[in-house]
């Protein structure tokens, strides 16, 4: 168990629609991380918050956004569904010093049908 | 962050030691070397890491060449659990932590 607690574990939604997924962070890790696996693209870096502050983008989509909360909670808000954002979406967190490890959560499926 | 190339994948026998090569050879001064692995569509898991010297932990060695263009992750006695996709990764880290690129890593498949 990496501490790194991620709902739902799976989520089945239609075309279109919206979904949130919620990641909640090591006790104490301050950076939140979110990734995405799908079968044909791998693990992709979508974004990362650090202290409630986004600090790095990597190749997510318009529709989707992201936030940190000041419990330092996140939450990753994917918009007008398309079924090609099927996939794994997983969630990790560090503590934000440098050097410090990052350890990911089991991750949500998303079926989009 | 510095790309890495990993064989796609590899056998090793239960109970022998799974050695899996990584190569970096445009790897920068400052960036680390890190390891995870993932079981079969779970999350990530950390294994360990380094910059120059070699590193173990209850979990495996990590051997750095001294031009630091290629690491070893050696896992001293394989069993069927440590059967995995295992990810090389080259990273910088910044101040409020560091962001990992993953490539295709390597499906290591241990036997009995």
């Amino acid at each position: 168990d990496s501490g790194v607690t991620q709902t739902p574990k799976h989520l089945i939604t239609a075309t279109g629609q919206r979904v949130t997924l919620r990641c909640s962070p090591r006790s104490g890790d301050l950076s939140v991380y979110w990734y995405q696996q799908s079968l044909d693209q791998g693990l992709q870096f979508l974004i990362q918050y650090y202290n409630g502050e986004e600090r790095a983008k990597g190749n997510i989509l318009e529709r989707f956004s992201a936030q940190q909360f000041p419990d330092l909670h996140s939450e990753l808000n994917l918009s007008s569904l398309e079924l090609g954002d099927s996939a794994l979406y997983f969630c990790a967190s560090s503590a934000g010093i440098s050097g410090n490890t990052i350890y990911f959560g089991e991750g949500s499926w998303l079926t989009v049908v | 962050d510095a790309k890495t190339t990993q064989p796609t994948s590899m056998d090793c026998a239960e109970g022998r030691a799974a050695n899996l090569p990584c190569n970096h050879s445009t790897i920068s001064g400052n960036e680390y070397v890190y390891w995870y692995r993932q079981i079969h569509s779970q999350g990530p898991q950390y294994i360990i890491h380094g910059l120059k010297n070699n590193e173990t932990n209850e979990m495996a060695s990590l051997i750095i060449t001294e031009d630091r263009k290629s690491s070893t992750l050696i896992l001293p006695h394989a069993t069927l659990r440590d059967t995995a996709v295992y990810y090389c990764i080259a990273s910088l880290l910044y101040n409020a932590g560091n962001m990992l690129t993953f490539g295709g890593g390597t499906r290591l498949m241990v036997k009995p």
